[in-house]
């Protein structure tokens, strides 16, 4: 089955405690990207990816950062989470200049206390 | 900077009945994608629906259809028949390529279904 997982689903923390939210794709898409979804604002990415090890800054990137060592995986790093970064967050994936449509993980609901 | 603004943060309809979610977005481009997703209580982003600018034919899927108006840039989400589970939050958003294929999204509607 076609799809875009990520892990954990749900994460509390305390501020500073650097974590990993990791991203997997099995459709061997080129393009990778991370949303964070707030109230009232819709959906803002975070970093995306057109391709392994090219990553580029999107729209909200203070706090995060991101790596593309190999095609189907894209983690999102904390190093030092601070509570404005409570949020959910969303992998997204989509094939390339061809295929603008993107498909989106299931989400990952994270607080910072 | 593209934007995508949806006026109703939440609308009602019947169930069985007909319901319109706007949406209007800005953008100096010309060749672009805009998408409707909808977002239920699992928080899961599901595509509805997509329409290329290129066509001027709107896009269907069984009972959503969409209303483009390229010159208006306006984009809106038509439900028929509407049923309890399409209640949810939908998000309409604007993609294009050249932006790192970065989809800018309204902030969202509530749509509640009544039986």
């Amino acid at each position: 089955e076609a799809q875009v997982t990520q892990n954990p689903r749900y994460l509390i923390t305390v501020t500073g405690k650097k974590l990993t939210v990791t991203c997997s794709q099995n459709m061997n898409h080129e393009y990778m990207s991370w949303y964070r979804q707030d109230p009232g604002l819709g959906l803002r990415q975070i970093y995306y990816s057109m391709n392994v090890e090219v990553t580029d800054k999107g729209d909200v990137p203070e706090g995060y950062k991101v790596s593309r060592k190999e095609k189907r995986n894209f983690p999102l790093i904390l190093e030092s989470p601070s509570p404005n970064q409570t949020s959910l967050y969303f992998c997204a994936s989509s094939s390339g200049w061809e295929e603008e449509t993107q498909y989106f993980g299931p989400g990952t609901r994270l607080l910072v206390l | 900077a593209q934007t995508v603004t949806q006026s109703q943060p939440e609308m009602s309809v019947q169930e069985a009945e007909t319901v319109t979610l706007s949406c209007t977005y800005d953008t100096s481009e010309s060749d672009y994608y805009l998408f409707w997703y909808k977002q239920p209580p699992s928080r899961q982003m599901i595509l509805v629906i997509r329409q290329e600018a290129y066509k001027q034919q709107n896009a269907t899927e069984n009972r959503f259809s969409v209303n483009f108006q390229k010159a208006a840039k306006s984009f809106s989400l038509k439900i028929s028949d509407s049923q309890l589970g399409d209640a949810a939050m939908y998000f309409c958003a604007y993609g294009h390529m050249e932006y790192g294929n970065k989809l800018v999204f309204g902030a969202g509607t509530i749509l509640r279904v009544k039986s």
